[in-house]
């Protein structure tokens, strides 16, 4: 696509359930990045995946916490047993990766994620 | 020590004011530099990349110091359309990984 889509734009949640957020980053584009951000706050770095390469996982909060990317595209940010210190919008970022990073990031529009 | 740092502001600037701010990291096997732009509770967006001998875009002028490991963004000529929170990013060269700092806030007043 045009630009890098996320799914849902917001999610409702009870707390204690799992919630699925998906990423479709621009197409061709090796690098994929998930950060949180609460109101207010700066972004949180969660997860990088570069390619074919083992992704950084540094970001991530808890084990409760996971994702993965199918075939260097869609990505999935799954969380487990939500709290409601998970709130936040959830952002996810793509570019062309490696050599080409010169080119910047994209930023999707972010799913906003609510638990209560 | 945070591998980006940021004032955070804010700067409250009249239109038609000069404003600049500035931007260090600690990884000076840094590969890229960005300024973004982020409007309140939307996604932040490329305003542009930082080149070493610096770099204008209309009113907007970045600049690498890599000797003293910061870049620098000023804005002339603010306008009301330029309030916003703008994020520094700096790219690893080992592994391309992009780190954010916190961000600084601009405000321009009538």
């Amino acid at each position: 696509g045009a630009g890098v889509s996320q799914s849902p734009s917001n999610k409702v949640t009870e707390k204690g359930k799992d919630v699925e957020l998906r990423c479709d980053p621009i197409s061709g584009h090796t690098a994929l990045y998930w950060y949180r951000q609460s109101l207010g706050q700066g972004l949180e770095f969660l997860i990088y995946f570069q390619g074919n390469s083992a992704p950084d996982k540094s970001g991530l909060p808890s084990d409760r916490f996971s994702a993965e990317r199918t075939g260097g595209s869609v990505s999935t940010l799954t969380i487990q047993r939500t709290q409601q210190e998970d709130s936040a919008v959830y952002l996810c970022a793509s570019s062309l990766g490696g050599g080409n990073h010169n080119y910047g990031y994209t930023f999707g529009s972010g799913t906003r994620l609510t638990v209560v | 020590r945070k591998e980006v740092e940021q004032d955070p502001g804010p700067f409250n600037v009249p239109e038609g004011a000069t404003v600049a701010f500035n931007c260090t990291y600690s990884n000076s096997a840094s590969q890229s530099f960005f300024w973004y732009r982020q409007d309140c509770r939307k996604e932040p967006k490329l305003l542009m990349s930082v080149y070493s001998s610096g770099n204008e875009d209309g009113r907007f002028t970045a600049q690498l110091n890599r000797a003293s490991q910061y870049i620098s963004l000023l804005i002339r000529d603010s306008k009301l359309s330029d309030s916003a929170t703008y994020l520094c990013v700096v790219v690893r060269l080992r592994d391309y990984k992009l780190s954010f700092g916190a961000g600084t806030t601009v405000t321009v007043r009538a």
